[in-house]
């Protein structure tokens, strides 16, 4: 079954702590993308990927970090500098990011709270 | 900077009733246009992308948009929604100078009433 894997589905956390987002793909497409989902402001690129160990800010990367070691993976950190971390989050993957006709095909998504 | 906007953030329609949902953007040079959906519980999946040809495009399930030049717009329509049509829908607009990047209207929930 080929996509984009997404885990966990729903993720509580704390104030102060740091969490990570695990985001998995077998499409065996070059680039993958995060985004941020908040009601009313649609998508927000937090980072993205166009090959392994390169990666891009988007529009809101403060308080974020990412890693590409592997092709098929792309986990997000949400750091305690975040500010307002509680939100859905989006993963999403290319076959390429250089080429404008690309489809960018998403996963189910991850929705994060802060206690 | 280019910015996507959805004037709709809810619409309510009956069964059968027409749809046209607004999308504008603030980008003046050549762009690449997306629909996506989400309906409750599943994936943002693509309805329909127009990068060129007649502006008039096609998708899935019915839909269809049209893409205005001059008026920096491209609506999505269906001329008879389904109770089955209830979800989210984005727009999305990548300048052809911007590699993949995509930038997303903040969305319209649309709810249809069996």
């Amino acid at each position: 079954d080929g996509g984009i894997t997404q885990s966990p589905k729903y993720l509580f956390r704390k104030e102060g702590q740091n969490v990570t987002l695990s985001c998995e793909q077998n499409l065996n497409h070059d680039a993958m993308y995060w985004y941020r989902q908040d009601p009313g402001q649609g998508l927000r690129l937090i980072y993205y990927s166009q090959i392994v160990n390169d990666f891009q800010k988007g529009d809101i990367a403060e308080g974020y970090s990412v890693s590409r070691e592997k092709k098929e993976s792309f986990p997000l950190t949400v750091t305690s500098a975040q500010k307002n971390p509680t939100a859905f989050y989006l993963c999403a993957s290319s076959l390429s990011s250089g080429g404008t006709t690309d489809t960018q095909y998403f996963g189910p998504g991850t929705r994060l709270t802060v206690l | 900077a280019q910015s996507v906007s959805q004037h709709n953030h809810h619409v309510i329609l009956s069964e059968a009733a027409s749809l046209e949902l607004g999308c504008n953007y603030s980008y003046g040079g050549t762009v690449n246009l997306f629909w996506y959906v989400q309906y409750p519980g599943q994936h943002l999946q693509l309805l329909l992308k127009y990068f060129s040809g007649d502006p008039l495009v096609k998708g899935i399930k019915g839909f269809e948009a049209e893409f205005i030049k001059s008026k920096f717009s491209f609506n999505l329509r269906k001329p008879s929604v389904q109770w089955s049509d209830t979800a989210e829908y984005f727009c999305a607009v990548n300048p052809n100078n911007a590699g993949n990047m995509l930038t997303f209207g903040g969305g319209t929930r649309l709810m249809v009433k069996p």
